[in-house]
């Protein structure tokens, strides 16, 4: 079975630019969480779509929007690129269902690395 | 405000050795913590994970320590290989509905296992 997949994989961009990211969950899976990851940093959550439905947002600027398709999809565009905007972004499905003390595993992507310039 | 800590930064280990890497966390509300290991240019796979509740889970050579009352848990790494260097994530999550949790990870530590 195929994993996550992202695309592109490389992006360059200059600043003020606007950037789309795209991401295929595993198939099956209905929740979709998007991250940042600085250059030697953790991941930082963004966005977590469920059922087409925003379920959660982190700490980043109304510039980062995201949206999930019917076929569970999703996108994440960025508006008004900064050079403090390159990272690498990825992309995590899961399942979406699983009750509170049965804990879901979150799978992620190869990542989609931007360099604004 | 940076809700899990981790460290070492960077280890280096002999081959054959034990690597262990620290997590403290703040929120008393996580519920889930699982660890990841990301190799460069990949994204993060997870490793292992536990839940609040039970204070050690050990898969092959890796384990995790769980101190609930500390608000610790740390990833031992038994019998290091080469093959184990790669950066290394623990992470915390929340749950709040179906379909609605994310993960708070730490800075991660980058483990060199030498021959």
């Amino acid at each position: 079975d195929a994993g996550v997949t992202q695309s592109p994989t490389h992006l360059i961009k200059t600043r003020g630019q606007h950037v789309t990211l795209r991401c295929s969950p595993i198939s099956g899976h209905k929740s979709v969480s998007w991250y940042q990851q600085v250059l030697g940093q953790g991941p930082q959550f963004i966005f977590q779509y469920y059922e087409k439905e925003e379920r959660g947002r982190g700490n980043f600027p109304d510039r980062f929007s995201a949206r999930q398709f019917p076929n569970y999809s999703s996108e994440l565009n960025v508006n008004a690129l900064l050079l403090g905007d390159s990272a690498l972004y990825l992309c995590a499905s899961s399942t979406g269902t699983a009750p509170i003390y049965h804990q879901e595993t979150q799978y992620f992507g190869p990542g989609t690395r931007l360099l604004v310039l | 405000q940076q809700q899990v800590k981790q460290s070492p930064q960077s280890l280096i280990v002999q081959k054959g050795g034990i690597s262990i890497i620290n997590c403290a966390y703040e929120n008393t509300a996580f519920d889930y913590f699982p660890w990841y290991q990301q190799f460069p240019g990949k994204g993060p796979a997870l490793l292992i994970a536990i839940r609040p509740d039970v204070s050690e889970k050990k898969e092959g050579r890796f384990t995790i320590s769980f101190n609930k009352s500390a608000k610790q848990f740390s990833l031992h790494i038994m019998d290091s290989q080469p093959g184990d260097s790669a950066t290394y994530f623990c992470a915390a999550s929340l749950f709040s509905g179906a379909g609605s949790y994310q993960l708070t990870f730490g800075k991660g530590t980058k483990l060199s296992v030498i021959p």
